[in-house]
């Protein structure tokens, strides 16, 4: 599987927008970048996904650069329920297509 | 708006012991998943089941463990005779439709397995 690599942890006053980057330089050319979010003592959340162009959708904005070695997931106003492990995970089309969780990035909302 | 439930959310066991986790899909999904996460550590990939049979195993999926849609609507997990290292959160998921590449998987609350 491609790799990940995101920060381990961010911090974001609320109200602020949020730009959380990942890398993934191993990406092929089939892989679909996809994010979900983690709650505090939840079960991991889809968020967004993309494969060349820049996504939109009631959670998030995904941000994908033209080589598509890295990818950006936004979130236009943070609120202190946006506190939660994010996950970018690359997955491979295909019907029953597992998700490779890494360690992900921490963030952090405060007042 | 529809959900994945699992049942119990948290199961004590003692070791050596068989425990069967329960899920409920969302009606009309087809692949259904399970991911187990050990306390502060990262969610990993089990096992994922479509049309009555597993699809992928992990190297954690072994003998000990089985899955099971006995009813239509039901995904079970068995592990038959628990150790201590089982201890983990175990999440059910399923996605829609065939024909469907990127779906996304909607996962439940989660089991809280304890063994003692």
């Amino acid at each position: 599987d491609a790799k990940t690599t995101q920060p381990n942890s961010m911090e974001s006053n609320e109200e602020e927008p949020v730009h959380l980057p990942c890398n993934h330089s191993t990406i092929s050319g089939t892989d679909y970048i996809h994010w979900y979010r983690q709650l505090p003592s939840q079960g991991p959340e889809y968020v967004i996904h993309g494969l060349t162009s820049n996504v939109n959708n009631r959670m998030a904005s995904l941000a994908i650069a033209e080589d598509r070695k890295s990818s950006t997931l936004i979130l236009h106003r943070a609120t202190l329920r946006d506190a939660a492990v994010y996950y970018c995970i690359l997955v491979l089309p295909g019907t029953a297509s597992k998700l490779t969780f890494g360690t992900g990035t921490r963030l952090q909302v405060t007042l | 708006e529809p959900e994945v439930t699992q049942t119990p959310s948290h199961q004590v066991t003692q070791m050596g012991q068989e425990v069967i986790l329960r899920c409920v899909p969302i009606s009309n999904h087809l692949y259904f998943y399970w991911y187990r996460q050990i306390l502060g550590q990262k969610v990993e990939f089990l096992v994922s089941f479509y049309n009555n049979e597993i699809s992928e195993k992990s190297e954690i999926f072994d003998d000990q463990f089985s899955v099971e849609r006995p009813d239509g609507s039901n995904f079970t997990l068995k592990i038959r005779s628990t150790k201590l290292e089982d201890s983990a959160m175990y999440f059910c998921a399923s996605k829609g439709l065939a024909g469907s590449l990127v779906n996304e998987q909607f996962f439940g609350p989660g089991t809280r397995l304890t063994v003692l």
